[in-house]
């Protein structure tokens, strides 16, 4: 099984700052490598997949990079909405693992 | 508009079954893999089981394989869940979530909520 790690697990940052979120495989994943945003009392939402690529409908201030073992989710400038938990997400051997989620509050 | 709708979840005693369903729209259903996604009370994600677009793979988490099986209605639009052997820590919100471009995850329902009472 793939163990995803994510770090920190907690992010506190203001308004209009930069985030950068890490998410650290077992082994490769080429960039089979998926971030989901969940805010309180919602459902997840897909943001980036194949690492670097946004969903539809996602604005252009999130950002993913990475392959391998290595990812990073990146916000550019932090808006109100954008407080939330992030999670990775991979699937090898159909088998899918998320990390544990890093959470973005208000400083 | 992409609609999943989980339906079935509620308060069940250990040892007791459950299904959950989930009723799918605005897309082509034949086309699409499915999971099972769940999440405990203040917890993360974690994936329960995946079917294939023509029901001929499904797969399990090691937490429940032997417990659950997953099925699919294609000529009805609709994934289900069905639970045996249900234990306390199977409490979760469980989402119903459609197979996206390289492996992600790219839709998913509002949850339904099953607690599991010792």
């Amino acid at each position: 099984e793939v163990v995803l790690t994510q770090s920190p697990a907690t992010l506190s940052l203001s308004p209009g700052e930069r985030a950068t979120l890490s998410c650290r495989a077992s082994q490769s994943v080429n960039t089979y490598l998926a971030w989901y945003q969940q805010r309180p009392g919602q459902a997840p939402r897909l943001l980036i997949y194949d690492a670097s690529t946004r969903a539809t409908g996602i604005p252009a201030r999130f950002s993913g990079s990475g392959s391998g073992t290595d990812f990073t989710l990146t916000i550019s400038s932090l808006e109100p909405e954008d407080f939330a938990v992030y999670y990775c997400q991979q699937r090898t051997n159909r088998l899918v693992t998320f990390g544990p989620g890093t959470k973005v509050d208000i400083k | 508009e992409v609609q999943l709708v989980e339906s079935g979840g509620g308060l069940v005693q250990a040892g007791g079954s459950l299904r959950l369903s989930c009723a799918a729209s605005g897309f082509r259903f034949t086309a699409y893999s499915m999971n099972w996604v769940r999440q405990a009370p203040g917890k993360g994600l974690e994936w329960v089981s995946y079917i294939s677009s023509s029901i001929s793979t499904v797969y399990y988490a090691d937490s429940v394989k032997g417990r659950f099986t997953i099925s699919r209605d294609n000529a009805k639009n609709s994934l289900y869940l069905q639970m045996n052997s249900l234990r306390a820590e199977d409490t979760a919100v469980y989402y119903c979530v459609r197979d996206g471009e390289w492996d992600s995850f790219d839709c998913w329902g509002q949850g339904t909520l099953v607690t599991v009472s010792s």
